[in-house]
């Protein structure tokens, strides 16, 4: 089944404590990004990589990180967490920078206390 | 002023009725307009995508774009309570491929 899976879904974490949210794609899409929902300011998009080893900042990269070392695989990185970053996390795919459909992975549902 | 404005809801209509979801935006730039559909505890998921103005329908979806007005719209006709989701409009640019800028999505509740 061609998916985006993300793990853990839901995670509480303490300030300071470095996590990484995993994501992979079995649909071999060059084009992958993560964002942030939040109540009120809808999807926000992270970071956003156009292929192994190219990534760029999207609109709200601040405390964030991200590396694309294989084609399916695009993790993020939060060094040190703090409560600002409570939110809910999608990771999504399309097969390249410009196809338009984007496929989202479940969320992962995030807690800094 | 945000860029895509879309009113949370929720909204709550009864099986068989017919929904009309709407968006504003400021930037005339944008020519490409998406709808998704979000179930609760689910990812995002493309519903409709249209580009610049006119209508699109997909069965019972009917997407309307108005760029003139700086205005888009989603119809359900005969809605179901599988309908009950949030829809999030989302547009970009030309060639701005999957650089998209998402309204803040308006909850549906289909009931019976």
């Amino acid at each position: 089944e061609a998916q985006v899976t993300q793990n853990p879904r839901y995670l509480i974490t303490v300030t300071g404590k470095k996590l990484t949210v995993t994501c992979s794609q079995n649909m071999n899409h060059e084009y992958m990004s993560w964002y942030r929902q939040d109540p009120g300011l809808g999807l926000r998009q992270i970071y956003y990589s156009m292929n192994v080893e190219v990534t760029d900042k999207g609109d709200v990269p601040e405390g964030y990180k991200v590396s694309r070392k294989e084609k399916r695989n695009f993790p993020l990185i939060l060094e040190s967490p703090s409560p600002n970053q409570t939110s809910l996390y999608f990771c999504a795919s399309s097969p390249t920078f410009s196809s338009y459909e984007q496929y989202f992975g479940p969320g992962t549902r995030l807690t800094v206390t | 002023q945000k860029e895509v404005e879309q009113d949370p809801g929720p909204l709550s209509v009864p099986e068989g009725a017919i929904v009309s979801l709407n968006c504003t935006y400021s930037n005339s730039a944008f020519q490409y307009f998406m709808w998704y559909r979000q179930y609760s505890r689910k990812g995002p998921e493309l519903l409709m995508y249209t580009y610049s103005s006119g209508n699109k329908e997909d069965g019972r979806f009917t997407a309307q774009v108005d760029k003139s007005s700086k205005y888009i719209s989603l119809f359900i006709r005969d809605s179901q309570p599988s309908d009950s989701a949030t829809y999030l409009c989302a547009m970009t640019l030309t060639g701005g491929g999957n650089k998209l800028t998402f309204g803040t999505g308006t909850q549906l509740k289909v009931e019976l």
